[in-house]
């Protein structure tokens, strides 16, 4: 039990360009999304928190246009990375909440590159 | 007072032994704390957690010692293998809402 999924694994873009991480909860429901980025030999560090069927809830200093945040239904949530500079590369990963539960899982991790 | 405070930073352990690793945390509210394995590349994978009702728990070669007191907990690994050279974070939260809070991360590495 407890499997997340999180598409691309890998994306390399151009600088300027947009891109989407999809993160689904193959086997169980998550009434909360958490949204992570990672630099190398660094701790997580919490990007936004989602709801489904709300607006997300952004961190200090996470810009809320630049992170878009969608949870729209109990398996799926996406992050999209609007006009993506080099300094957004990173290690991105989604961490969905079994509902009812305080335990969180992580997605796999989706590895953007902007050039 | 939000802070998890977690060391050593690197831990090196010959094969068979115990690795241990140690969390701090100052806010007396937060009522969860898990452990968490990440492999380089890949998303963390929940180890074992622990609430503060209880001051040990097991699971397999792993333990979470708890002391509510002193306001720390650790992870012990025991018969430590190669396969559990990774990064361990610990990490706490407070209520059903509260995002978690994590440590700084420590790198094992078990020498064979």
């Amino acid at each position: 039990g407890a499997v997340v999924s999180q598409h691309p694994s890998r994306v390399i873009c151009k600088s300027g360009t947009s891109v989407k991480i999809e993160c689904r909860s193959l086997d169980f429901q998550a009434t909360t999304m958490f949204w992570y980025r990672q630099f190398p030999k660094q701790s997580l560090m919490l990007m936004a928190t989602s709801n489904e069927g709300s607006k997300a809830t952004y961190e200090q200093g996470v810009e809320k246009d630049k992170f878009l945040i969608n949870h729209a239904s109990l398996t799926l949530s996406t992050l999209t990375v609007t006009s993506a500079h080099p300094e957004d590369s990173s290690f991105y990963i989604c961490s969905p909440k079994l509902a009812g539960t305080d335990t969180q899982y992580f997605g796999p991790g989706t590895r953007l590159t902007v050039l | 007072q939000q802070q998890v405070k977690q060391s050593p930073q690197s831990l090196i352990v010959q094969k068979g032994g115990i690795s241990i690793i140690n969390c701090a945390y100052e806010n007396t509210a937060f009522d969860y704390f898990p452990w968490y394995q990440q492999f380089p590349g890949k998303g963390p994978a929940l180890l074992i957690a622990i609430r503060p009702d209880v001051s040990e728990k097991k699971e397999g070669r792993f333990t979470i010692s708890f002391n509510k007191s002193a306001k720390q907990f650790s992870l012990h690994i025991m018969d430590s293998q190669p396969g559990d050279s990774a990064t361990y974070f610990c990490a706490a939260s407070k209520g059903q809402g509260g995002k978690l809070i994590f440590g700084q991360g420590t790198e094992l590495s078990v020498k064979p």
